[in-house]
């Protein structure tokens, strides 16, 4: 059975940082494309992040490049999101997803980030 | 990266169909066939029920289809079951990232 379990949120303020973590389990995390989908209270979904299986090529949606990094930790089946310069638009729950012939298959519980002063 | 559109909600009784639109451009939705569906209830994550445009995941009931036609992707959920009410969520691959839709509540009368 597929596992995700993320970690890391909190409360931070404005321009803060936080490291999110999901740790995965019950597939061979090493042959999957990973990403982070966000949702923001009473609102959408939202891609945030992908990294790719293979080579590690990492994709950013407009709104967090340049301020969040997706990196993958093989060895250790975990997932990172390394989330910087945070605004109080970044507060949402961040779902760790894995990806299947262009969708996600799997979703963790998420891990809730509110940006708050 | 402009949000797919999505109606807000959408309504059938039991036993009927209900049918959710998910409209984007040639950039995404009509450039690709990588559309998929996802079913979403209060509190919960997410459930994946459509990819590549028409498939099921193993265990999504044959009363769940997609199509598509140009720039606008389409789920059909057949025979309502009260279970079915949830939000709906269409996204699609746009080259180097994936887009969302603006998201649909659907009721069962």
């Amino acid at each position: 059975e597929v596992q995700l379990l993320e970690s890391g949120g909190g409360l931070v303020q404005p321009g803060g940082s936080l490291r999110l973590s999901c740790a995965a389990s019950g597939f061979t995390f090493s042959n999957y494309a990973m990403a982070w989908v966000r949702q923001a209270p009473g609102k959408g979904l939202e891609w945030v992040s992908s990294i790719a299986s293979g080579d590690g090529s990492t994709y950013y949606a407009d709104s967090v490049r340049g301020r969040f990094t997706i990196s993958r930790d093989n060895p250790r089946n975990t997932l990172y999101l390394q989330v910087n310069s945070l605004r109080v638009e970044d507060t949402a729950l961040y779902y760790c997803v894995k990806g299947i012939r262009g969708a996600y298959g799997d979703w963790g519980q998420g891990t809730l980030v509110t940006v708050s002063s | 990266q402009s949000a797919l559109t999505q109606p807000p909600s959408a309504s059938g009784s039991l036993g009927q169909s209900v049918t959710i639109s998910c409209t984007g451009t040639s950039s995404d939705v009509g450039g690709y066939n990588y559309v998929s569906w996802y079913q979403q209830h209060p509190g919960k994550a997410p459930k994946l029920v459509i990819y590549e445009v028409t498939k099921r995941p193993s265990g999504v009931p044959d009363r769940f289809s997609g199509s598509k036609s140009g720039n606008t992707a389409s789920l059909t959920v057949s025979g309502l079951q009260a279970e079915d009410e949830a939000d709906y969520h269409c996204s699609s691959h746009a080259g180097s990232s994936n887009v969302f839709g603006t998201g649909t509540k659907v009721t069962v009368l």
